[in-house]
């Protein structure tokens, strides 16, 4: 167990419908990412959190957006669904910064769009 | 921009055999270097990491990987292959310089048999 916490696990829904993503890190980790897995682009990292604030962004959509709240867990809205936003969405956490230090997975939540 | 490259979709081994798993990258600068490994319907989890020092890293569950600068490889190795080895083997690399993500090649099945 990582200690990173994901929910939901399983999702299903419909194109042009808005879902939440939740995130909550190991306990002392203050930094969030997002990445996105699916199986013609790999791992995708979508965007980083450090307490609170924005820190890096890579391949996310306009359609997605992320915050990370005072108790840092993290929720990363997708809206206006497409069938090519099905993945599965990985969180993870680490202490600092990206830094030398590795990160920590959780399980992921595997969103379906039909 | 930093880049990876896992030539191999599908490694098959025996149970016993020595195993490698081969990465190679690009960065602009010098590079952080991670193994991760996903396990079905889980996370990923971290496997070893390079940052400095010793061209040989060894890691978790028996791994191993060696930095090579000039060839720009980190192939995973293990002497000798288990059944549970497999899984889906993930290289990563972030530059050293600057606040940049870490970037994962598309991932690599080991498949051991017994």
């Amino acid at each position: 167990d990582s200690g990173v916490t994901q929910t939901p696990k399983h999702l299903i829904t419909a194109t042009g419908q808005r879902v939440t993503l939740r995130c909550s890190p190991r306990s002392g980790d203050l930094s969030v990412y997002w990445y996105q897995q699916s199986l013609d682009q790999g791992l995708q990292f979508l965007i980083q959190y450090y307490n609170g604030e924005e820190r890096a962004k890579g391949n996310i959509l306009e359609r997605f957006s992320a915050q990370q709240f005072p108790d840092l867990h993290s929720e990363l809205n997708l809206s206006s669904l497409e069938l090519g936003d099905s993945a599965l969405y990985f969180c993870a956490s680490s202490v600092g910064d990206w830094g030398t230090g590795e990160l920590f997975f959780g399980e992921g939540s595997r969103l379906t769009v039909l | 921009a930093q880049s990876v490259a896992q030539p191999e979709d599908q490694v098959n081994v025996a149970e016993g055999n020595p195993l490698t798993v081969k990465c190679t990258y690009s960065v602009s600068g010098n590079p952080y270097l991670f193994w991760y490994v996903q396990y079905p319907n889980r996370g990923l989890q971290f496997l070893l990491k390079y940052i400095t020092g010793d061209n040989l890293v060894k890691g978790s569950y028996g791994f191993e990987a060696e930095f090579n600068k000039s060839q720009t490889s980190f192939h995973l190795k293990k002497p000798s292959a288990l059944v549970s080895d497999s899984a889906l083997y993930f290289c990563a690399v972030r530059d050293k310089a600057g606040n940049t993500p870490l970037v994962f090649g598309k991932g690599t099945r080991l498949s051991v048999i017994a």
